[in-house]
């Protein structure tokens, strides 16, 4: 069946620090794949998205690529903000199948 | 543009009283509806979702019915509320497969935090 793991938090970062949150998944067929945040007391907004092989999403300085061959979809960004600090959940889509990861909390201390 | 509204924002009931959340969707036809319920400090739960009127589907065997009377409303239920039904619960939609888009992103609502004493 189709499945996300991504790296369990918490993480802590100091403001301008590089952020790597891994995600890798397991889809039959060609899955979509997806980045969401979810910011303290409300929902999901979904951050970038990549749809085949060798994509690469990005969005407000976030990026990350669709790697195939070690089916992974890490989340990177250069210089992260206190205003970053939330909860990032990997996702896929596979036939229309929508599964998430567990979410990783980051917090970015000034 | 599309809307997703969502509504409680917050709701706290006594074990054993119903429930009733709603969800509507503005500015696109068709689309799928989705309920999730996020316990504190864990991810998502898909507990229904519905290709189109009148179409549920559930996930997991639980206290709770979903139902859907109009094409951009959804409504989630309960006819009596146990302690472990609190937590986040999140609609969201996306576009429908009748309109030829596959694995489309899911855009939820704001949520509502509901807290059963």
């Amino acid at each position: 069946g189709n499945s996300v793991t991504q790296m369990e938090g918490p993480v802590t970062l100091s403001e301008e620090a590089f952020l790597t949150i891994n995600c890798t998944y397991t889809a039959t067929g060609y899955p979509s794949l997806f980045w969401y945040v979810q910011y303290p007391g409300e929902g999901l907004q979904l951050l970038l998205k990549a749809t085949k092989a060798d994509d690469k999403g990005s969005n407000k300085g976030f990026e990350a690529t669709y790697r195939k061959e070690t089916t992974s979809f890490h989340l990177e960004k250069g210089s992260v903000q206190v205003s970053d600090s939330a909860v990032y959940f990997c996702a896929l889509s596979s036939n229309n199948d929508m599964r998430f990861g567990a979410g990783t909390r980051l917090t970015v201390k000034p | 543009s599309q809307t997703i509204h969502q509504w409680p924002a917050t709701l706290v009931q006594p074990v054993g009283s119903p429930l009733s959340l709603e969800c509507t969707v503005e500015g696109t036809s068709n689309p799928n509806l989705y309920w999730y319920r996020q316990a504190a400090g864990r991810g998502l739960q898909l507990l229904f979702y519905s290709v189109g009127i009148g179409q549920i589907s559930s996930e997991v065997p639980q206290n709770l019915s979903a139902s859907r009377p109009q094409d951009r409303q959804f409504i989630l239920s309960s006819k009596k509320l146990l302690l472990s039904d609190s937590g986040f619960y999140l609609c969201a939609w996306s576009v429908g497969r009748s309109l030829g888009q596959n694995n489309s992103p899911l855009h939820f609502g704001n949520g509502t935090r509901l807290t059963v004493t």
